[in-house]
């Protein structure tokens, strides 16, 4: 089965810089997309098809991609980022959604 | 305003069933692949299964295949889960959810209906 790799967690402080990582397989054929999920609450989609990001979402959202490794990167963290982050992609030959386990950014 | 409302969830025993429903309001609902996603307690999102506009194609993730069914009423702007021989595992939050039709992405959620398979 087709498997995305994040870590499960990341730190950060206050008005610093948060990268969460996510492997993905043959990355250049996937878009990679990203969501917050705040405890308690329905996840918010926050980066699609790899760089866009939604309208509604802060500039301070940005995603990227590197070899196997797609990036969401958060500047000038805020309190209220704290959340967990899932990676997803579509896996077409297996007509699959597949979404990462998951990441979560403390705000220290 | 985009709005997801499932209702159906609840306590069920071992091989019971349960139909889940979403109703969908605020957008053309007919223009809209739809999912159900899955959280258990404490653990990530799991995909559930996909619905197509015109409901001719349909995908399951393995662990449901032959137990769930999926379907839609675009008369209605309703979307269904129907789940089958539930299992233990199967206790989860389950959203309805929009699909964007950008490569996949879902770009509305609902608020979950929590299903709980337990004796």
């Amino acid at each position: 089965s087709y498997v995305l790799t994040q870590p499960p967690s990341v730190s950060v402080a206050p008005g610093g810089t948060a990268r969460i990582p996510c492997e993905v397989d043959n990355i250049a054929e996937r878009y990679v997309h990203w969501y917050q999920q705040r405890p308690g609450q329905a996840p918010v989609l926050v980066i699609q098809s790899t760089y866009d990001r939604p309208s509604g979402i802060p500039a301070r959202f940005s995603g990227s991609n590197s070899g196997n490794t797609a990036t969401l990167t958060i500047s000038r963290v805020e309190a209220g980022d704290e959340a967990d982050f899932y990676c997803h992609v579509w896996h077409s030959p297996s007509e699959h959604h597949v979404f990462g386990p998951g990441t979560k950014l403390t705000v220290l | 305003e985009v709005q997801l409302v499932e209702s159906g969830g609840g306590l069920v025993q071992p091989g019971g069933s349960l139909r889940l429903s979403c109703a969908a309001s605020g957008f053309t609902f007919t223009s809209y692949n739809m999912d159900w996603v899955r959280q258990a307690p404490g653990k990530g999102l799991e995909w559930v299964s996909y619905i197509n506009r015109y409901s001719n194609t349909i995908y399951y993730t393995d662990s449901v295949k032959g137990r769930f069914t999926i379907s839609r009423d675009n008369d209605k702007n309703f979307l269904y889960l129907h789940m089958s021989s539930l299992r233990d595992e199967d206790t989860a939050v389950y959203y309805c959810a929009r699909d964007s039709g950008l490569a996949g992405s879902v770009d509305s959620w609902g608020q979950g209906t929590l299903v709980t398979v337990s004796s």
